[in-house]
């Protein structure tokens, strides 16, 4: 089946190390987004890509950045992870009209020592 | 800014209850809106999308449905099981003319719990 796949499903890093979580997409989407879900907390948009487009939000922190090397293919950069970076980190993609649907992948669940 | 609120927060009822979950929004410039479910732990998986021409969806024992002059939608639940246990969650996407344009809002989601 076409997914959205990420990786890892659980990713630990320190207080200060830089990580990167990754997602994948075999739907062929021009859209890529990123978000992040504290628990017990609605999902925040951090950014999309519309196709090599980058689209940052404007509460998302300068820690955060993102790359979409190719179509299939987005990246999740935290440049100095802290204690409140710990969360679930949703990857979805969707097609290029805009009343298409989101597809989300499994997340990764990012824990901080 | 679009804001949507789901109510109840949370709602236990035992194995075969007919249920309904609400989910309201602030602004109606919206190009549709997606029912999600969440179980712990994991991503979310999409149940209904409902297009803003579209009044309801149907798959299997759920039903969502769409008053978008008033912003509100429905999801309706038959016969519950346990497997159905999760959280649900609404998300509504912003259409051009709006405060969100091109953009998922999500609810909190109302966390339904199904008892044998």
């Amino acid at each position: 089946d076409a997914m959205v796949i990420q990786n890892p499903r659980y990713q630990v890093t320190q207080f200060g190390k830089p990580v990167t979580l990754s997602c994948s997409q075999t739907l062929n989407h021009n859209v890529m987004y990123w978000y992040q879900q504290k628990s017990s907390q609605a999902p925040k948009l951090l950014f999309h890509y519309y196709d090599k487009d980058f689209n940052n939000e404007a509460d998302t922190p300068d820690n955060f950045q993102s790359r979409r090397p190719n179509t299939s293919f987005c990246f999740l950069d935290i440049r100095s992870p802290g204690l409140g970076d710990a969360a679930m980190y949703l990857c979805a993609t969707s097609g290029r009209k805009s009343n298409q649907p989101q597809h989300f992948g499994d997340g990764t669940r990012l824990s901080i020592l | 800014k679009q804001e949507v609120t789901q109510i109840p927060a949370a709602l236990s009822v035992p194995e075969g209850e007919n249920l309904v979950l609400n989910c309201s929004f602030t602004d109606s410039a919206i190009y549709n809106l997606q029912w999600f479910r969440q179980d712990p732990g994991k991503g979310l998986t999409s149940l209904l999308l409902i297009q803003s021409s579209q009044r309801e969806q149907t798959s299997g024992r759920l039903n969502a449905s769409l008053d978008k002059s008033s912003g509100r939608s429905t999801l309706y639940i038959a016969a519950s099981q346990p497997g159905d246990s999760a959280t649900y969650l609404c998300a509504v996407k912003g259409s051009a003319g709006g405060t969100s344009y091109g953009k998922l809002t999500f609810g909190q989601g109302t966390i339904l719990t199904v008892h044998p």
